[in-house]
């Protein structure tokens, strides 16, 4: 157990619809990482937070979107759904940055758009 | 851009046998390199980590080199187990713009039998 969880496992949507995956970190970790597991594109990184603030973009679409809160969880926010963006979406946080350092891994959010 | 590059699988081994898993990276700077498990079903663990170069990281048996010289990270058992079947990815940390977001290989699918 790492320490970061995710909700929900999984979730079944239609395309055209919203939905908003959450995931709470590490305790005392102040860094949020999302990242999509696909099996066209790997594992690519969409965007990180740092003690509420974005601190990077990957290649995360405009109809995604990521908050920090204060209590240091995180959101994604993914809208107007199309297929190809089932995938397999985790989140990691770590201790600190920008001082490299190891990321922790939730157990994922597994999302099917029908 | 930072990437990674890895063997391409599957990998089909008996137990007890020699495990290489290749693993080479382009990078500007000095990257921490990574080695994660994901076992079926699950999300990503972190297996080992090298911060610099000629670090050695080692955990359950697994070791990895990081190789400066080659741009390498090879990944070595000496002896796998049933147990070991999951997918492994190398990773870097790429430090562009103050945040340390991980660049992943492709993975590698390994399979053990008795």
């Amino acid at each position: 157990d790492s320490g970061v969880t995710q909700t929900p496992k999984h979730l079944i949507t239609a395309t055209g619809q919203r939905v908003t995956l959450r995931c709470s970190p590490r305790s005392g970790d102040l860094s949020v990482y999302w990242y999509q597991q696909s099996l066209d594109q790997g594992l690519q990184f969409l965007i990180q937070y740092y003690n509420g603030e974005e601190r990077a973009k990957g290649n995360i679409l405009e109809r995604f979107s990521a908050q920090q809160f204060p209590d240091l969880h995180s959101e994604l926010n993914l809208s107007s759904l199309e297929l190809g963006d089932s995938a397999l979406y985790f989140c990691a946080s770590s201790a600190a940055s920008p001082a490299a350092d190891t990321q922790y891994f939730g157990p994922g959010t597994r999302l099917t758009v029908l | 851009g930072n990437s990674v590059t890895q063997m391409e699988g599957p990998v089909t081994l008996s137990e007890e046998a020699f495990l290489t898993i290749n693993c080479t990276y382009t990078a500007t700077g000095y990257p921490s390199l990574f080695w994660y498990v994901q076992y079926p079903g699950e999300g990503l663990q972190l297996l080992l980590k090298a911060t610099k170069a000629d670090d050695k990281g080692s955990n359950k048996g697994f070791e990895a080199t990081y190789r400066k010289e080659t741009t390498s990270f090879h990944l070595e058992k000496g002896s796998v187990q049933v147990s070991d079947s999951a997918v492994y990815f190398c990773a870097l940390s790429d430090a562009q713009g103050g945040s340390e977001k991980l660049v992943f290989g492709k993975g590698t699918k390994l399979t053990v039998n008795p």
